[in-house]
C-alpha cells in the first residue's frame, strides 16, 4: 500500500510561475524524500528532509515538512519547461532498512 | 559511475512465456530494490535485498514472480509464466544501505514489459 498521497494529481503552469506540490503520509518517519521522473525515464532523487527539519532548500527547490500534520510540500520557483515531469514523495517504512514507499505522484506540465 | 543498469529496456512477449529482467546495481551499494510501476497502482515495491540476501519479498504479487541476487553486482527478476496483467515498467534501484544512512535510492531507467 502507498504511504504517501500527493496533491494535486496534475498541475499545469506557465514558465516563470511557481509550482507547489503537497504530500501527506500516514506513519511516523525519520525522513521524507522527493523524486522526479521524466517521461520514460527512471526516478531521480531531488532532496531529503529529516524529521527534525522544517524546511530545506536546494537551488530552486524548497521543501517543508510538518510532522504534526504528517505532510510535506515541494515548491519549485521560477519554473522552466525542463521541470515538466512527475514528482513523487517517498517515505521509509520502519523496517531498519531503507524500504522506501512512494506516493501517487503529481504530474507537472510547464508550458513555455 | 555508470549508474544502475537494467536490461532489456523493452520486452514484448506472449502470455505464458518466461521473462527475465536484469539489473546491475551501482558498485559498492549493498541494498537493491525491485519496483513495478503501472498507471493503476503507481510504484509498488516488489522485493528488496541487503548484502545479496532477500529481506522482504512481501510485495511479490504471486509465485510466478521470483528474484535472485547471486552476487553484489547482479540481480534478476523472473516471471514465469507471464500474463497480460504483468505489463508494467519494472525498475531496479540500489542504495548504499545503512552505511550512509541517507535513504536515497538510485534508479535504473526501467524495463518496459508488454505481455500480449
Amino acid at each position: 500500500s502507498q504511504q504517501g498521497e500527493e496533491d494535486p494529481q496534475a498541475l499545469s503552469i506557465q514558465e516563470g510561475e511557481n509550482a507547489t506540490m503537497n504530500c501527506s503520509y500516514k506513519t511516523s518517519i525519520n525522513n521524507l524524500q522527493w523524486y522526479r521522473q521524466n517521461s520514460g525515464r527512471g526516478l531521480v532523487h531531488l532532496i531529503l528532509i529529516r524529521s527534525n527539519e522544517r524546511e530545506k532548500h536546494s537551488g530552486r527547490l524548497r521543501v517543508t515538512l510538518d510532522t504534526s500534520k504528517k505532510s510535506s510540500s515541494l515548491l519549485i520557483t521560477a519554473s522552466r519547461a525542463a521541470d515538466t515531469a512527475s514528482y513523487f514523495c517517498a517515505t521509509p517504512m520502519n523496517t531498519g532498512f531503507q524500504k522506501l514507499v512512494f506516493g501517487t505522484g503529481t504530474r507537472l506540465l510547464v508550458s513555455p | 559511475d555508470a549508474g544502475v543498469i537494467q536490461s532489456p529496456r523493452h520486452e514484448v512477449t506472449e502470455m505464458g512465456q518466461e521473462v527475465t529482467l536484469r539489473c546491475k546495481p551501482i558498485s559498492g551499494h549493498n541494498s537493491l530494490f525491485w519496483y513495478r510501476q503501472t498507471m493503476m497502482r503507481g510504484l509498488e515495491l516488489l522485493i528488496y535485498f541487503n548484502n545479496n540476501v532477500p529481506i522482504d519479498d512481501s510485495g511479490m504479487p504471486e509465485d510466478r514472480f521470483s528474484a535472485k541476487m547471486p552476487n553484489a553486482s547482479f540481480s534478476t527478476l523472473k516471471i514465469q509464466p507471464s500474463e497480460p496483467r504483468d505489463s508494467a515498467v519494472y525498475f531496479c534501484a540500489s542504495s548504499p544501505g545503512r552505511v550512509s544512512n541517507t535513504g536515497e535510492l538510485f534508479f535504473g531507467e526501467g524495463s518496459r514489459l508488454t505481455v500480449l
